[in-house]
C-alpha cells in the first residue's frame, strides 16, 4: 500500500523556519491534508488540500505539494508549535486513507 | 460549530469486544462522513475505517477488515465502532472525525476537520 515518509523528528529555535516534509510516489498528484497533535489532545487540521489553511489556523502555517514531496512550512515558531505533525491522503490504489509516519517537532 | 462527543474509557480483557460511540452535534449537512482513527502508545496514527454518505459505502482497513465493525444510526446522528477479539496492542485512544471536501462531490477525498475527544480503549 502507499507509504508516506517523514524525518522521525526536527528540532527549531523560536522565531525561526520550520519544514516538515512528507514524502511519498508522486504524492504531487495527490491532494495532501496536514494535522498537528498536542500530548493528550486530538489532532487539529493545519492545512488541506496541500495549501488550504482552515479558518482560525495561523497564517505561519502553509503548504505545498510538488513531485515525490509535500512540504508543511511553519515560519516564526513559537513554544506553542511545538507537537507531532502527520501528513495524510487518499490512496485510490489501495482505497484506504493513509497517514505519514509523524515528525514530532521541538522548539529549542 | 459542530462538535463529536465520544463514549467513555473503557478496560477490556484479551478476546473480548468494544463498541466506541460518536455522536454529532451542530453538523448542518444532510451527509456525514464519520472516520476512525487510532494512536497507540509510541506510535503514529492509524485509520481503521470509514462511512462515505456518497454512496453508502462502509470502507475498511485491510488491517481490521476482519475485526471491525462500524455502523450509524441516522435518528440519532451516531456512529459507532466494534473492535472484536481485542488483543494487547489494541490499546489506544480511539478516535472519530468528520470527514469533509470543498466542493459538491468529494469522491472520497476526504480531509478530517473536525475530531472527537478520543476514547482510551486498555486491553489487559
Amino acid at each position: 500500500s502507499f507509504v508516506l515518509t517523514q524525518p522521525p523528528s526536527l528540532s527549531v529555535a523560536p522565531g525561526q523556519t520550520a519544514r516538515i516534509t512528507c514524502g511519498g510516489k508522486n504524492v504531487g498528484g495527490r491532494s495532501v491534508h496536514w494535522y498537528q497533535q498536542k500530548p493528550g489532545q486530538a489532532p487539529v487540521l493545519v492545512v488541506h488540500d496541500d495549501s488550504d489553511r482552515p479558518s482560525g489556523v495561523p497564517e505561519r502555517f502553509s503548504g505545498s505539494n510538488s513531485g515525490d514531496t509535500a512540504t508543511l512550512t511553519i515560519t516564526r515558531v513559537e513554544a506553542g508549535d511545538e507537537a507531532d505533525y502527520y501528513c495524510q491522503v487518499w490512496d485510490t490504489d489501495s482505497e484506504h486513507y493513509v497517514f505519514g509516519t509523524g515528525t514530532e517537532v521541538t522548539v529549542l | 460549530q459542530v462538535q463529536l462527543v465520544q463514549s467513555g474509557a473503557e478496560v477490556k480483557k484479551p478476546g473480548a469486544s468494544v463498541k466506541v460511540s460518536c455522536k454529532v452535534f451542530g453538523n448542518t449537512h444532510t451527509k456525514v462522513s464519520i472516520h476512525w482513527v487510532r494512536h497507540s502508545p509510541g506510535k503514529g496514527l492509524e485509520w481503521m475505517g470509514s462511512f462515505d454518505p456518497e454512496d453508502g459505502e462502509f470502507i475498511y482497513a485491510e488491517k481490521f477488515q476482519d475485526r471491525v465493525d462500524l455502523t450509524e444510526d441516522k435518528s440519532t446522528v451516531t456512529s459507532y465502532m466494534q473492535l472484536s477479539n481485542l488483543r494487547s496492542e489494541d490499546t489506544a485512544v480511539y478516535y472519530c472525525a468528520r470527514g469533509y471536501c470543498v466542493g459538491g462531490v468529494c469522491y472520497r477525498e476526504y480531509f478530517l476537520d473536525y475530531w472527537g475527544q478520543g476514547t482510551l480503549v486498555t486491553v489487559s
